[in-house]
Protein backbone atom coordinates (compact mmCIF):
# COMPACT_ATOMS: atom_id res chain seq x y z
CA UNK A 1 0.00 0.00 0.00
CA UNK A 2 1.41 3.86 -0.62
CA UNK A 3 1.95 5.76 2.10
CA UNK A 4 -0.19 8.26 3.21
CA UNK A 5 0.73 11.44 5.38
CA UNK A 6 -2.17 13.03 7.63
CA UNK A 7 -1.98 15.53 10.03
CA UNK A 8 -1.81 14.17 13.86
CA UNK A 9 -4.53 16.29 14.94
CA UNK A 10 -7.41 18.46 14.27
CA UNK A 11 -9.69 20.43 16.19
CA UNK A 12 -13.90 21.62 14.66
CA UNK A 13 -16.71 23.30 16.20
CA UNK A 14 -19.76 21.63 16.58
CA UNK A 15 -22.41 22.53 13.51
CA UNK A 16 -19.04 23.04 11.10
CA UNK A 17 -17.98 21.03 8.19
CA UNK A 18 -14.81 19.15 9.23
CA UNK A 19 -12.43 19.16 6.24
CA UNK A 20 -9.44 16.20 6.74
CA UNK A 21 -6.77 15.92 4.53
CA UNK A 22 -4.16 13.25 3.20
CA UNK A 23 -1.41 12.99 1.02
CA UNK A 24 -0.81 10.01 -0.82
CA UNK A 25 1.67 11.66 -3.49
CA UNK A 26 3.18 7.96 -4.53
CA UNK A 27 -0.30 6.59 -5.19
CA UNK A 28 -0.48 4.18 -7.87
CA UNK A 29 -2.98 4.43 -11.09
CA UNK A 30 -5.12 1.35 -9.94
CA UNK A 31 -5.19 2.04 -5.85
CA UNK A 32 -8.37 3.69 -4.39
CA UNK A 33 -8.44 6.27 -0.94
CA UNK A 34 -10.19 4.66 1.75
CA UNK A 35 -11.29 6.49 4.52
CA UNK A 36 -11.83 4.43 8.07
CA UNK A 37 -12.87 5.96 11.24
CA UNK A 38 -12.09 4.53 15.35
CA UNK A 39 -13.95 6.23 17.61
CA UNK A 40 -12.16 4.87 21.01
CA UNK A 41 -12.68 1.54 22.23
CA UNK A 42 -14.51 0.39 19.32
CA UNK A 43 -13.77 -1.41 15.65
CA UNK A 44 -12.99 0.87 13.02
CA UNK A 45 -15.75 1.91 10.82
CA UNK A 46 -15.49 2.34 7.16
CA UNK A 47 -16.50 5.77 5.83
CA UNK A 48 -16.38 6.27 2.17
CA UNK A 49 -13.77 5.38 -0.69
CA UNK A 50 -12.64 6.28 -4.30
CA UNK A 51 -10.95 6.10 -7.32
CA UNK A 52 -10.50 9.30 -9.38
CA UNK A 53 -13.87 11.18 -8.77
CA UNK A 54 -14.91 12.75 -5.72
CA UNK A 55 -17.60 10.76 -3.79
CA UNK A 56 -20.61 10.86 -1.34
CA UNK A 57 -22.26 9.58 1.09
CA UNK A 58 -24.41 9.31 4.15
CA UNK A 59 -21.96 10.04 6.23
CA UNK A 60 -19.03 12.04 4.46
CA UNK A 61 -17.58 13.47 0.66
CA UNK A 62 -14.30 12.76 -0.71
CA UNK A 63 -12.66 15.14 -2.62
CA UNK A 64 -9.67 13.52 -4.76
CA UNK A 65 -7.17 16.01 -6.71
CA UNK A 66 -7.06 15.61 -9.91
CA UNK A 67 -3.18 14.35 -9.57
CA UNK A 68 -4.28 11.87 -7.09
CA UNK A 69 -1.61 12.99 -4.66
CA UNK A 70 -3.85 13.90 -2.09
CA UNK A 71 -7.83 14.05 -1.00
CA UNK A 72 -9.63 15.42 1.62
CA UNK A 73 -12.37 13.49 3.54
CA UNK A 74 -15.41 16.39 4.21
CA UNK A 75 -17.84 15.66 7.43
CA UNK A 76 -20.32 18.44 6.15
CA UNK A 77 -22.07 19.29 9.79
CA UNK A 78 -19.67 17.64 12.17
CA UNK A 79 -21.20 16.27 15.45
CA UNK A 80 -19.33 15.60 18.84
CA UNK A 81 -20.10 11.76 17.82
CA UNK A 82 -17.36 12.27 15.24
CA UNK A 83 -14.76 12.39 17.55
CA UNK A 84 -12.53 9.81 16.39
CA UNK A 85 -9.14 8.79 15.19
CA UNK A 86 -9.60 9.28 10.89
CA UNK A 87 -7.44 6.68 9.00
CA UNK A 88 -6.83 7.94 5.20
CA UNK A 89 -5.52 4.61 3.28
CA UNK A 90 -4.72 3.67 0.05
CA UNK A 91 -5.45 0.50 -1.87
CA UNK A 92 -5.07 -1.68 -4.85
CA UNK A 93 -8.34 -3.22 -5.91
CA UNK A 94 -6.62 -6.83 -5.48
CA UNK A 95 -5.40 -6.05 -1.86
CA UNK A 96 -7.80 -8.79 -0.57
CA UNK A 97 -6.79 -9.02 3.08
CA UNK A 98 -4.05 -6.29 3.21
CA UNK A 99 -4.65 -3.47 5.59
CA UNK A 100 -2.71 -1.01 6.79
CA UNK A 101 -3.60 2.13 9.15
CA UNK A 102 -0.74 4.78 9.76
CA UNK A 103 -1.15 7.29 12.74
CA UNK A 104 -4.51 8.58 11.57
CA UNK A 105 -5.93 12.24 12.33
CA UNK A 106 -7.23 12.54 15.64
CA UNK A 107 -10.14 14.88 15.14
CA UNK A 108 -11.60 16.73 18.28
CA UNK A 109 -15.19 18.25 17.64
CA UNK A 110 -16.09 20.98 20.52
CA UNK A 111 -19.20 22.32 21.55
CA UNK B 1 -28.20 -4.62 4.42
CA UNK B 2 -25.12 -6.88 5.90
CA UNK B 3 -24.14 -6.41 9.66
CA UNK B 4 -21.33 -8.01 11.68
CA UNK B 5 -21.66 -8.83 14.86
CA UNK B 6 -18.87 -10.15 17.64
CA UNK B 7 -18.90 -11.03 21.62
CA UNK B 8 -18.06 -11.44 24.37
CA UNK B 9 -17.20 -7.31 24.17
CA UNK B 10 -14.63 -7.43 27.09
CA UNK B 11 -12.99 -10.70 28.48
CA UNK B 12 -10.61 -11.03 31.50
CA UNK B 13 -9.13 -14.35 31.78
CA UNK B 14 -6.43 -15.98 33.44
CA UNK B 15 -2.92 -17.32 32.10
CA UNK B 16 -3.54 -20.72 30.79
CA UNK B 17 -7.33 -20.83 30.32
CA UNK B 18 -9.51 -21.41 27.03
CA UNK B 19 -10.41 -19.06 24.98
CA UNK B 20 -13.37 -18.72 22.33
CA UNK B 21 -14.41 -15.31 20.31
CA UNK B 22 -17.43 -15.74 17.91
CA UNK B 23 -18.62 -13.43 15.44
CA UNK B 24 -21.47 -13.29 12.41
CA UNK B 25 -21.87 -11.79 9.49
CA UNK B 26 -25.39 -11.29 8.26
CA UNK B 27 -26.92 -10.25 5.30
CA UNK B 28 -24.59 -11.68 2.99
CA UNK B 29 -23.25 -14.89 1.39
CA UNK B 30 -19.75 -16.31 1.23
CA UNK B 31 -18.14 -13.55 2.48
CA UNK B 32 -14.44 -13.33 3.29
CA UNK B 33 -13.82 -13.41 7.25
CA UNK B 34 -10.62 -12.32 9.08
CA UNK B 35 -9.53 -11.82 12.44
CA UNK B 36 -7.57 -8.82 13.35
CA UNK B 37 -5.40 -8.08 16.54
CA UNK B 38 -4.56 -4.40 16.89
CA UNK B 39 -2.18 -3.31 19.86
CA UNK B 40 -2.71 -0.14 21.63
CA UNK B 41 -1.20 2.96 19.60
CA UNK B 42 -0.31 0.39 16.65
CA UNK B 43 -1.95 -0.45 13.44
CA UNK B 44 -3.76 -4.10 13.03
CA UNK B 45 -2.00 -7.27 13.02
CA UNK B 46 -4.12 -9.61 10.47
CA UNK B 47 -4.17 -13.12 12.10
CA UNK B 48 -6.42 -15.28 10.19
CA UNK B 49 -8.65 -14.99 7.29
CA UNK B 50 -11.21 -17.40 5.49
CA UNK B 51 -12.31 -17.75 1.96
CA UNK B 52 -15.18 -20.39 2.73
CA UNK B 53 -16.48 -22.68 5.04
CA UNK B 54 -13.33 -24.90 6.86
CA UNK B 55 -10.85 -23.05 4.73
CA UNK B 56 -8.24 -20.76 7.27
CA UNK B 57 -5.48 -19.04 6.64
CA UNK B 58 -3.13 -18.22 9.44
CA UNK B 59 -0.64 -15.00 8.83
CA UNK B 60 1.29 -15.43 11.88
CA UNK B 61 2.45 -18.39 14.10
CA UNK B 62 0.96 -17.86 17.52
CA UNK B 63 -0.87 -19.37 20.46
CA UNK B 64 -4.45 -18.88 19.10
CA UNK B 65 -6.56 -20.75 15.92
CA UNK B 66 -9.22 -19.84 13.93
CA UNK B 67 -12.34 -21.94 12.51
CA UNK B 68 -15.07 -21.71 10.26
CA UNK B 69 -17.89 -23.60 11.13
CA UNK B 70 -20.49 -21.94 8.62
CA UNK B 71 -20.72 -19.92 5.62
CA UNK B 72 -21.25 -16.83 8.17
CA UNK B 73 -19.67 -17.99 11.47
CA UNK B 74 -15.88 -17.51 12.14
CA UNK B 75 -14.83 -18.58 15.91
CA UNK B 76 -10.81 -17.18 17.28
CA UNK B 77 -9.98 -19.87 19.95
CA UNK B 78 -6.77 -20.79 22.31
CA UNK B 79 -6.43 -23.71 24.32
CA UNK B 80 -4.11 -21.80 26.88
CA UNK B 81 -3.83 -18.23 26.44
CA UNK B 82 -0.91 -16.59 27.58
CA UNK B 83 -0.39 -13.18 29.02
CA UNK B 84 0.80 -11.72 25.55
CA UNK B 85 -2.52 -12.50 23.99
CA UNK B 86 -3.99 -9.84 25.37
CA UNK B 87 -5.45 -7.12 22.87
CA UNK B 88 -8.08 -5.82 20.96
CA UNK B 89 -9.42 -8.47 18.30
CA UNK B 90 -11.48 -7.43 15.53
CA UNK B 91 -13.54 -9.68 13.32
CA UNK B 92 -14.04 -8.15 9.76
CA UNK B 93 -15.60 -9.28 6.79
CA UNK B 94 -15.76 -8.46 2.61
CA UNK B 95 -17.60 -9.75 -0.14
CA UNK B 96 -15.70 -12.70 -1.55
CA UNK B 97 -15.99 -11.73 -5.58
CA UNK B 98 -13.89 -8.85 -6.14
CA UNK B 99 -15.30 -6.75 -2.85
CA UNK B 100 -12.40 -4.41 -1.34
CA UNK B 101 -13.85 -3.01 1.21
CA UNK B 102 -13.65 -4.05 4.69
CA UNK B 103 -16.02 -3.82 7.35
CA UNK B 104 -14.63 -4.53 10.72
CA UNK B 105 -17.23 -5.42 14.30
CA UNK B 106 -17.13 -4.13 17.45
CA UNK B 107 -14.34 -5.83 18.60
CA UNK B 108 -13.46 -7.39 21.79
CA UNK B 109 -11.37 -6.35 24.62
CA UNK B 110 -8.81 -9.52 26.05
CA UNK B 111 -7.37 -9.18 29.25
CA UNK B 112 -4.89 -12.29 29.96
CA UNK B 113 -4.14 -11.70 34.10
Amino acid sequence: DAKTTQPPSMDCAEGRAANLPCNHSTISGNEYVYWYRQIHSQGPQYIIHGLKNNETNEMASLIITEDRKSSTLILPHATLRDTAVYYCIVRPPDAGNMLTFGGGTRLMVKP
Amino acid sequence: SQTIHQWPATLVQPVGSPLSLECTVEGTSNPNLYWYRQAAGRGLQLLFYSVGIGQISSEVPQNLSASRPQDRQFILSSKKLLLSDSGFYLCAWSAGAGGNTIYFGEGSWLTVV
